[in-house]
């Protein structure tokens, strides 16, 4: 099936660092998503991108959809404590009436005070 | 408060014990999906719905089964757990195909 590589799968940074993640894919991509998911929780939708060469932001949070629609790339600016937890990238194919969700597995941030 | 409900939030049962874990979302969205989440594996989709009576298979279905009677409800039945079955589920929903999931809180299931 569809896979996503998602690098790096750790990060272990000093608070107030900027950090960049990213999905790569042999597949196109209709939609990317980045998700955060804290301990215990379920993931939580951050940024959702839905057209090629799209970069939107979301407070300290930059993510782009990739020109060639098989990557995708999530900034975060001056990184705090409460950054942490796992980040997933997820592709979404949507032709005919699947909505099948496809998710990397997921980058774990820590971020030291 | 839009959301996604998972019961229960921690299920311990033994092998061959029929389970369903349910999930109800109060968004009235179409799509439903459910997920394991295992370590080094990540989040693999189970089934999804697209909507009432509508379900097919995701990457990982065999071993579950899934209904969808009302656009509310997408219960995650289990016939007979196994062990290998232990892992982390989510239920999720969207409003239509092109949009992202909202995940519920989680099942921790742990067969013995």
């Amino acid at each position: 099936g569809q896979q996503l590589n998602q690098s790096p799968q750790s990060m272990f940074i000093q608070e107030g660092e900027d950090v960049s993640m990213n999905c790569t894919s042999s597949s196109i991509f209709n939609t990317w998503l980045w998700y955060k998911q804290d301990p215990g929780e379920g993931p939580v939708l951050l940024i959702a991108l839905y057209k090629a060469g799209e970069l939107t932001s979301n407070g300290r949070l930059t993510a782009q959809f990739g020109i060639t629609r098989k990557d995708s790339f999530l900034n975060i600016s001056a990184s705090i404590p409460s950054d942490v937890g796992i980040y997933f990238c997820a592709g979404l194919n949507y032709g005919g009436s699947q909505g099948n969700l496809i998710f990397g597995k997921g980058t774990k941030l820590s971020v030291k005070p | 408060e839009a959301q996604v409900t998972q019961n229960p939030r921690y299920l311990i049962t033994v092998t061959g014990k029929k389970l369903t874990v349910t999930c109800s979302q109060n968004m009235n969205h179409e799509y439903m999906s459910w997920y394991r989440q295992d370590p080094g594996l990540g989040l693999r989709q189970i089934y999804y719905s697209m909507n009432v009576e509508v379900t097919d298979k995701g990457d990982v279905p065999e071993g579950y089964k899934v209904s969808r009677k009302e656009k509310r409800n997408f219960p995650l039945i289990l016939e007979s757990p196994s062990p290998n079955q232990t892992s982390l589920y989510f239920c999720a929903s969207s409003p239509h195909r092109s949009a992202g999931y909202t995940f519920g809180s989680g099942t921790r299931l742990t067969v013995v």
